[in-house]
C-alpha cells in the first residue's frame, strides 16, 4: 500500500479559492467512493472535513467540498480564511478493510 | 460526549515493545469501530490497522504485520495497541480513531488526544 501523492504545498489568498489534489490508483481513490478529508492544524489531531468523496459532517463550512475523477480526488476550499491554513489528508479505503492516506499538503493563506 | 483517552507518552529502548491504550467513553463501545493512525515527527499520517471490539477483529496494514497487536477489553472500553521490535523509525505520535461501522469508508469522526512514544537508545 503507497500513499496517495499530494502537492506538498498549496497557497491563495483570503477570499481566494484553492484545491487539493490527491492521487492514488484503481485500487484505492478510483476503486471506491470512500475518500475522506482531513485538516490537521500544529500539535492538534486532524479534523474530518469530508467523507465518501462529497459528503461533509454537520458542522464543516459547505466552503469545504470533496470531488473525485478517476484515480483523482479533490478538495476545494472557497472564500479562503486565515483559520484554514493548516495541513490537509486525503484518506481512500483501499480494500481489505484497510485504509491508506496521502503524504499531507500545506495550505499556505497568504 | 464522546471522547478517546490515550495512556501518556512512552520512552522505549529499541527492540523493546510498547503498548498503548485507548479508553473509550460517552458512546456504546462496541458500536464503533477503533483505528490507529501514527504521525512521526514533521510527517504525514499513517494507518496502522481497525479493530472491531465487537468480537475482536482486526485488519492490519501490511507495513506492520507481524510487528502489531490490537487488543480490547471490553468490560472497561479499552483498546490497546502493542507494537514490538521498536526501532528509531517508531518515534511517533500515535493516535486512536473511530469509525461507524456503516459509514462509508470509515471516516474518522473523534480521535484521541495522540501519545509520543519516543525510541532512543
Amino acid at each position: 500500500q503507497s500513499a496517495l501523492t499530494q502537492p506538498r504545498s498549496v497557497s491563495g489568498s483570503p477570499g481566494q479559492s484553492v484545491t487539493i489534489s490527491c492521487t492514488g490508483t484503481s485500487s484505492d481513490v478510483g476503486g471506491y467512493t470512500y475518500v475522506s478529508w482531513y485538516q490537521q492544524h500544529p500539535g492538534k489531531a486532524p479534523k474530518l472535513m469530508t467523507y465518501a468523496v462529497t459528503k461533509r459532517p454537520s458542522g464543516v463550512p459547505d466552503r469545504f467540498s470533496g470531488s473525485k475523477s478517476g484515480n483523482t480526488a479533490s478538495l476545494t476550499i472557497s472564500g479562503l480564511q486565515a483559520a484554514d491554513e493548516a495541513d490537509y489528508y486525503c484518506c481512500s479505503y483501499a480494500g481489505s478493510n484497510t485504509l491508506v492516506f496521502g503524504g499531507g499538503t500545506k495550505l499556505t493563506v497568504l | 460526549q464522546v471522547q478517546l483517552v490515550q495512556s501518556g507518552a512512552e520512552v522505549k529502548k529499541p527492540g523493546a515493545s510498547v503498548k498503548v491504550s485507548c479508553k473509550a467513553s460517552g458512546y456504546t463501545f462496541t458500536d464503533y469501530y477503533i483505528h490507529w493512525v501514527r504521525q512521526a515527527p514533521g510527517q504525514g499520517l499513517e494507518w496502522m490497522g481497525i479493530m472491531n471490539p465487537t468480537g475482536g477483529r482486526t485488519s492490519y496494514a501490511q507495513k506492520f504485520q507481524g510487528r502489531v497487536s490490537m487488543t480490547r477489553d471490553t468490560s472497561t472500553s479499552t483498546v490497546y495497541l502493542e507494537l514490538s521490535s521498536l526501532r528509531s523509525e517508531d518515534t511517533a505520535v500515535y493516535y486512536c480513531a473511530r469509525t461507524q461501522p456503516s459509514s462509508s469508508g470509515w471516516p474518522f469522526d473523534y480521535w484521541g488526544q495522540g501519545t509520543l512514544v519516543t525510541v532512543s537508545s
